[in-house]
């Protein structure tokens, strides 16, 4: 166990529709990194919080949006889902990028 | 923009012999290059962090080198257990945020 969770474990949605993924850091850190990992593209990093404020962003869609609440843990809203946003959401924690388990999104 | 490369994509190894996988990098400036194990379906599992050439790291049969442009990660006798993917990434100077690599996936056969 990382100390990262992650929640659900798999969610399988169709298309069009809207899905929340929740991650809950390691106790103390205050960074949480969102990354998606598809068979074609690898890791690819989506979104950087740190202790509730947005400091980065990487190739996330508009579609797909964030935030992290004053208990640290945090949310990826993923809206108008495609077929194309199947893959594994990973969050990250802490300096140490310590990776959860991950949420894999199946969309039919 | 950060680049990562590494190969080769699969290696098949007998139980024993040993290997090397190569990551090789481009950003304008390294704060820190990191090695992981990932197993099918399940997070990167964090191995090292290396953040100058000439660094070393070692973790039982695994063993992680830097230069300039490239790191590798040595594995010496291999087991059926270190059958893996194993991905590496760089932490620009710039940001906090981590470009992963394709990664090198890793069989040993018993």
């Amino acid at each position: 166990d990382s100390g990262v969770t992650q929640t659900p474990k798999h969610l399988i949605t169709a298309t069009g529709q809207r899905v929340t993924l929740r991650c809950s850091p390691r106790s103390g850190d205050l960074s949480v990194y969102w990354y998606q990992q598809s068979l074609d593209q690898g890791l690819q990093f989506l979104i950087h919080y740190y202790n509730g404020e947005e400091r980065a962003k990487g190739n996330i869609l508009e579609r797909f949006s964030a935030q992290q609440f004053p208990d640290l843990h945090s949310e990826l809203n993923l809206s108008s889902l495609e077929l194309g946003d199947s893959a594994l959401y990973f969050c990250a924690s802490g300096t140490g990028y310590t990776f959860g388990s991950g949420t894999r999104l199946t969309v039919v | 923009e950060d680049q990562v490369t590494q190969s080769p994509e699969a290696l098949r190894l007998q139980e024993g012999e040993s290997s090397s996988l190569n990551c090789s990098y481009t950003v304008s400036g390294l704060r820190g290059l990191f090695w992981y194990r990932q197993d099918p379906g399940k997070g990167p599992e964090f191995l090292f962090t290396l953040y100058s050439a000439g660094e070393e790291k070692e973790k039982e049969r695994l063993k992680a080198t830097l230069t300039k442009k490239e790191s590798f990660l040595h594995i010496t006798a291999p087991k059926p257990e270190d059958s893996a993917t194993y991905l590496c990434a760089v932490q620009d100077a710039g940001d906090y945020k981590l470009s992963f690599g394709a990664g090198t996936t890793v069989t040993v056969r018993a």
